[in-house]
């Protein structure tokens, strides 16, 4: 079965920071891309950060303006997992953070159930 | 920068079709293919189209995709309405030249009365 598992959520007081990880299983995940995506209470979907498939070192990354500079998304293909390190957290950075595997070949995008964070003081 | 709009809410009876659309802006939508994805209160958004008119498996053929060039637009069509599909849609695609870079629509809410 495929499964992305989320973890690392939790409070936070603003200038802190937060690992989130991304488990794995049921599939490849080397040969995924795969990305960050949050969903601040009552509100729509928003990217977050993405790291390519590269056999070498982990994968190239992208990040929304709104998190550049301040998380760092990286993969460990030995562990089947994804990570974001998010430092300088801000209120306005409080959401439900969810893993998302890319689409490939015949394979639709897969979702994870999603990791609490909230910034407050 | 590529831009995606839907409608806030649609609402339909039992046993008919919806169409939810999305429609581009700052791009052409069929640079990118684009997903969609359902999402009930409370749980993590579930695929039910991908690159524009696939279906993962376990989703029901009620559910296809469809997009149009020359309105700039995507289409998801529901049809056969049932109550358990009352949920928020989300449409997605990417930024032009970076398939990396991931666009949201902000979402509609489908009533099924």
């Amino acid at each position: 079965q495929l499964h992305l598992v989320e973890s690392g959520g939790g409070a936070v007081q603003p200038g802190g920071s937060l690992r989130l990880s991304c488990a794995t299983s049921g599939f490849t995940f080397s040969s995924f891309a795969m990305h960050w995506v949050r969903q601040s209470p009552g509100k729509g979907l928003e990217w977050v950060a993405y790291v390519s498939v590269r056999p070498f070192d982990g994968g190239s990354t992208h990040y929304a303006d709104s998190v550049k500079g301040r998380f760092t998304i990286s993969r460990d293909n030995s562990q089947n997992t994804l990570f974001l390190q998010m430092d300088s957290l801000r209120p306005e950075d409080t959401a439900t953070y969810f893993c998302l595997r890319d689409r490939g070949g015949t394979y639709p995008p897969l979702w994870g159930q999603g990791t609490v964070v909230t910034v407050s003081s | 920068n590529f831009m995606l709009t839907q409608p806030q809410s649609v609402s339909e009876a039992p046993g008919k079709t919806v169409t939810i659309s999305c429609t581009g802006a700052g791009g052409d939508i069929v640079s990118n293919f684009v997903q969609w994805y359902k999402q009930r209160p409370g749980s993590a958004p579930v695929t039910v189209i991908y690159e524009d008119t696939q279906r993962p498996s376990g989703v029901p053929d009620r559910f296809s995709g469809s997009v149009d060039s020359s309105s700039n637009s995507a289409s998801l069509i529901i049809s056969g309405l049932q109550t358990d599909d009352e949920a928020i849609y989300y449409c997605q695609s990417s930024e032009a030249g970076n398939h990396g870079t991931l666009v949201f629509g902000g979402g509609t809410r489908l009533t099924v009365l």
